[in-house]
């Protein structure tokens, strides 16, 4: 199975600041990269997907890049409503893997 | 509007089985691959299984093969998870989810089940 690894694990971080996040994936995924964003008791909200793509709805802050087995989140200018934990998410080969999260608290 | 509504969840003891449903809407149900992710308490997500749009095919996490088995019924605009010879480690919020192709704009994610493995 593909391994997705996200850094960090959690980071603190002020609103306004520009955060990104890294996911790296133990083999070539091409772009079938997507990014979910969970607050607590809620389900995860699909973020970004094919890499870069926005999903409808989702503010102009996020984006994402990368290719092969290297892929950022970043979002631009932290709000307060953007705390939450993050995760990658692969299905270029079965089965289907997410990364182990990355928790963005308030500095 | 898209629903997905799990529902079945429930307290059981080691060992035992229990049936997952989740009724979908608002969409062409059988269209759509469809996807079990779990979520153990405090923990991360873990795709669990999935099965194709006519139901020709399905797939399973090694952690939970042979003893679960996903399914839908497309008149029905359902999907279940039967689960036998639960374990402790099988506790989680289980998700129906629509399409989990990271590469597609259509995922949808129902709220979740509770299921609960103790004595």
């Amino acid at each position: 199975a593909i391994q997705m690894t996200q850094s960090p694990s959690s980071l603190s971080a002020s609103v306004g600041d520009r955060v990104t996040i890294t996911c790296r994936a133990s083999q070539d995924i091409r772009y079938d990269l997507g990014w979910y964003q969970q607050k607590p008791g809620k389900v995860p909200k699909l973020l970004i997907y094919a890499t870069s793509g926005l999903q409808s709805g989702v503010p102009s802050r996020f984006s994402g890049s990368g290719s092969g087995t290297d892929f950022t989140l970043t979002i631009s200018s932290l709000q307060p409503e953007d705390f939450a934990t993050y995760y990658c998410l692969q299905d270029y080969n079965y089965p289907p893997t997410f990364g182990q999260g990355t928790k963005l608290e308030i500095k | 509007e898209v629903q997905l509504v799990e529902s079945g969840g429930d307290l059981l003891q080691p060992g035992g089985s229990l049936r997952l449903s989740c009724a979908a809407s608002g969409f062409t149900f059988s269209n759509y691959w469809m996807h079990w992710v779990r979520q153990a308490p405090g923990k991360g997500l873990v795709w669990v299984s999935s099965i194709t749009n006519d139901g020709s095919g399905t797939n399973y996490a090694d952690f939970v093969k042979g003893r679960f088995t996903i399914s839908r019924d497309n008149a029905k605009n359902t999907l279940y998870l039967q689960m036998n010879s639960l374990r402790a480690e099988d506790t989680a919020v289980y998700y129906c989810v629509r399409d989990l192709d990271p590469s597609s704009s259509s995922g949808y994610w129902g709220q979740g089940t509770l299921v609960t493995v103790s004595s």
